[in-house]
Order: C-alpha cells, then sequence, then structure tokens
C-alpha cells in the first residue's frame, strides 16, 4: 500500500527566509505526487503536480518540488517565504495505475513563519 | 467556473444519529470523492463516485454511503454516528476517474457528541 511521510510536524521560518519541506512516499511504481495547501478553516489548494518527465515541478504562489527518486522524495521549496504562507502543507500520492484508490496524505507539516 | 462548494458548513450531530452532507462538483467534472480529515490529520480517502456510482473505496465501513446526482453532484451520508466521526469532511472533483487534478472544497466541518 502506499504510504506518504511528511517528518516536520512543526516548521518556523522567519519572512523572507528560505524554505524546504519534506515528504517521502512508498510507492511500488512512478506514482503521481502533490502538494496542497490548507489555510485555517479552507479546503485544500492544489500547489503544485508531479506526474512524468522533468523532475523539478513549478506551482503556484514561487512553489516548487523536486522528484528525487532515488531517495523516495518530493520535497517542497520557496527561495523567499512570505508571512501568507502560514499554513498546514500536505504532500499527498497518488495511484498512477489507473484505478479509484483517491489520494494518500500525509499528516501534514504546519508552517509558521516569524516577523 | 464554479468551483466545489459544500454544505453545510459546520453541523453538529449526536451519537446514533444519521447525517448527510452535500457536494456540487466544478463545473465540467464528472467525478467526486469524499475525504474525511480528522483534527491534526491529513485528509483520508473515503470513496469516489463517477457515473452514479461508486468507483473506489477506502477503508471506511459499510455506514458511510452516498450518492451520485446526474448533475454530478453528490451526498455523503453516515448512519450510527459515533464519536470518532467528528472531523472535517471534504469532497473533491475531478474529471475523470484518475486520481489527480483533484479540486476541493472548502469542506464540512461535523461534531458528534
Amino acid at each position: 500500500a502506499q504510504s506518504v511521510t511528511q517528518p516536520d510536524i512543526h516548521i518556523t521560518v522567519s519572512e523572507g527566509a528560505s524554505l524546504e519541506l519534506r515528504c517521502n512516499y512508498s510507492y511500488g511504481a512512478t506514482p503521481y505526487l502533490f502538494w496542497y495547501v490548507q489555510s485555517p478553516g479552507q479546503g485544500l489548494q492544489l500547489l503544485l503536480k508531479y506526474f512524468s518527465g522533468d523532475t523539478l515541478v513549478q506551482g503556484i504562489k514561487g512553489f516548487e518540488a523536486e522528484f528525487k527518486r532515488s531517495q523516495s522524495s518530493f520535497n517542497l521549496r520557496k527561495p523567499s517565504v512570505h508571512w501568507s504562507d502560514a499554513a498546514e502543507y500536505f504532500c499527498a500520492v497518488g495511484d498512477s495505475g489507473g484505478g479509484a484508490d483517491g489520494l494518500t496524505f500525509g499528516k501534514g507539516t504546519h508552517l509558521i513563519i516569524q516577523p | 467556473e464554479t468551483g466545489v462548494t459544500q454544505s453545510p458548513t459546520h453541523l453538529i450531530k449526536t451519537r446514533g444519529q444519521q447525517v448527510t452532507l452535500r457536494c456540487s462538483s466544478q463545473s465540467g467534472h464528472n467525478t467526486v470523492s469524499w475525504y474525511q480529515q480528522a483534527l491534526g490529520q491529513g485528509p483520508q480517502f473515503i470513496f469516489q463516485y463517477y457515473r452514479e456510482e461508486e468507483n473506489g473505496r477506502g477503508n471506511f465501513p459499510p455506514r458511510f454511503s452516498g450518492l451520485q446526482f446526474p448533475n454530478y453532484s453528490s451526498e455523503l451520508n453516515v448512519n450510527a454516528l459515533e464519536l470518532d466521526d467528528s472531523a472535517l469532511y471534504l469532497c473533491a472533483s475531478s474529471s475523470g476517474t484518475r486520481s489527480y487534478e483533484q479540486y476541493f472544497g472548502p469542506g464540512t466541518r461535523l461534531t458528534v457528541t
């Protein structure tokens, strides 16, 4: 069964500093990988996705993520964070083999931005 | 383009009762998936509906059931509510049955007392 691990429950970053959120996945084949952001009281917003091809993917709001098959990782990065980036971030894996198993999410990383 | 909408926003029920949550999919999307997000956890897949039939299911008991209507909107029904059913219930719509490009609604917060 597929699984996602987000090792960091909380991360605190100063405004303007760079950010990296870690994500490791377990999946037998090439996965579909996603990062979502959730602000308090809101649903999930898709930041970016990886299906195949270039392992560095660009998303919205200045985020990017790199797929590293050898490390089973899909870490999210941003060169300079803004106070509005404070939120909960979820990494998810989807079934690239077809079917309807839904997305499997990690437990999330809570991002705190210090002024 | 209209996004995914859910109703109600909040709901309080008593243990043993039944509840129905509603979701309207994004324009042009024919597939609806439901997720349960307990406090402090990531969303967990409940099931997916496509062409008015259940197309896939996660590890949830049969008292969780659903419907999809010809206009692609959907309902999630939960019978015999338990305290552990307290959670944010998220609906996501997509075009087709693959699990990517899912667009989420704001969720319904269910509290079971």
